[in-house]
């Protein structure tokens, strides 16, 4: 069984401050870890993926991300954050090559101070 | 160009009908699924097929029943809508299988459902 934790359901930042959203795993297996974004009344799209090698790992827009297996974490980060940011964002663990489960955490929705 | 499609984008209805939502995906992939996000944003999945096949099945209520009439397409038809149904749906694909390095998901527009 694997299950995601996302800390935080509400972050707030300041226009260019750093943005950190957290995210813990579990699995029982090598996982492969997945950060959506949800912009307003719109569907998912994928910012970035861990499956194997160089642990941090960089997305779309200027997010990154780093895999650490003894913290079971996978925390989202973006230097400087932009208006354009302000989203809901979610965390996802499959359970590696060929698995078809895609479990989320509850999400961490965004918002950018101007 | 779109990859992940999803009709209606809006359907709102009475409780007790019956509704249908439709699903294409042009990208080729053999897998495709079924979401539901609650009000809250939480996303439960809720049917997966592989090649038309069911594959995962988790615990809806049998009112759903999704239908694949081949591998570009998954639609979800909902029995005697309750109040409880209202939320917002999504369509997903990926290539999945013993040979995929890793099972990434497109993601439809979603198709907001309001039972009255």
């Amino acid at each position: 069984a694997q299950s995601v934790t996302q800390l935080g359901s509400h972050v707030s930042v300041s226009e260019g401050a750093l943005v950190l959203l957290r995210c813990n795993y579990s699995s029982s297996v090598p996982p492969y870890l997945f950060w959506y974004v949800q912009y307003p009344n719109q569907g998912l799209q994928l910012l970035l993926k861990y499956t194997t090698g160089a642990t941090l790992v960089k997305g779309i827009n200027g997010f990154e991300a780093e895999f650490k297996k003894s913290e079971t974490s996978f925390h989202l980060t973006k230097p400087s954050a932009h208006m354009s940011d302000a989203a809901e964002y979610f965390c996802a663990v499959s359970s590696g090559a060929g698995s078809y489960q895609l479990t989320f955490g509850k999400g961490t929705k965004l918002s950018v101070i101007p | 160009d779109t990859a992940v499609s999803q009709t209606p984008k809006y359907l709102v209805t009475q409780m007790g009908n019956d509704k249908s939502i439709k699903c294409e995906q042009n990208l080729g992939h053999d897998t495709m699924y079924w979401y539901k996000q609650d009000s809250k944003k939480f996303l439960k999945i809720m049917f997966s097929y592989n090649n038309k096949e069911l594959i995962i099945n988790e615990t809806v209520p049998n009112r759903f029943s999704p239908k694949s009439p081949d591998k570009a397409h998954l639609n979800l038809h909902i029995n005697s809508l309750e109040l409880g149904d209202s939320a917002v749906y999504f369509c997903a694909s990926s290539q999945g299988g013993s040979a995929t390095l890793y099972n990434e998901q497109f993601f439809g527009p979603g198709t907001r459902l309001t039972v009255l």
